[in-house]
């Protein structure tokens, strides 16, 4: 069975700061791996996705990277400002799940200070 | 381009009140579509997910039901609420297995 862990849960930065996120999944046969942003009280918003063959993808101050064989993914957020304030959530699919069903980790709370 | 909707926005229901959650797609045809649940502490559990119209997939036993009666519409159901289905349902869809989900605004549910 498939987990998905981030850590930390909660990450305080001052603005200009860089962000690190972290995200591990046990299983190593993955189609794709998905970083989610979720505001207070919101849906989620879709940041980036790596496909399984992927090392790395980039969105603007986003960049996530990829390593499958060791299970981890991480997402950098460059020059961090007060509106990138949210809960970061990573999530795969399995290489053999019909439906494309994600599993989720557990989220980084993050708040960017001014 | 394409949306998702979601309502009701907020649900307050007491136990053992039925339940009707609508979720649905503009902009695209024949998508994947999901339900998630995000309740506190235990993260986003996938609920079903439907790959095409009367088909729908069950990922954990409950009392919460789903149909999906037209091609980009997809209903969430319950006969009689518990306390436990309380929580933040969320609707998502991809336009095929392995590619990237959207996810609409959600709906709050609180059951008394």
């Amino acid at each position: 069975k498939q987990e998905v862990t981030q850590i930390p849960a909660a990450l305080s930065v001052p603005e200009g700061e860089n962000l690190v996120l972290n995200c591990s999944f046990t299983d190593s046969a993955i189609y794709n791996l998905q970083w989610f942003r979720q505001d207070p009280g919101k849906g989620l918003t879709s940041l980036l996705l790596i496909q399984s063959s992927q090392r790395e993808q980039t969105s603007g101050r986003l960049n996530a990277s990829l390593d499958k064989s060791s299970g981890r993914s991480t997402l950098y957020i460059a020059a961090s400002q007060p509106g990138d304030s949210a809960t970061y959530l990573c999530a795969v699919s399995h290489a053999k799940a019909a439906g494309n069903k994600l599993t989720f980790g557990g989220g980084t709370r993050v708040l960017v200070k001014p | 381009s394409q949306t998702i909707h979601q309502w009701p926005a907020t649900l307050v229901q007491p136990v053992g009140s039925p339940l009707s959650l609508e979720c649905t797609v503009e902009g695209t045809s024949n998508p994947n579509l999901y339900w998630y649940r995000q309740a506190a502490g235990r993260g986003l559990q996938l609920l079903f997910y439907s790959v095409g119209i009367g088909q729908i997939s069950s990922e954990v036993p409950q009392n919460l039901s789903a149909s999906r009666p037209q091609d980009r519409q997809f209903i969430l159901s319950s006969k009689k609420l518990l306390l436990s289905d309380s929580g933040f349902y969320l609707c998502a869809w991809s336009v095929r297995a392995g590619s990237e989900q959207f996810f609409g605004p959600g709906t709050r549910l609180t059951v008394l």
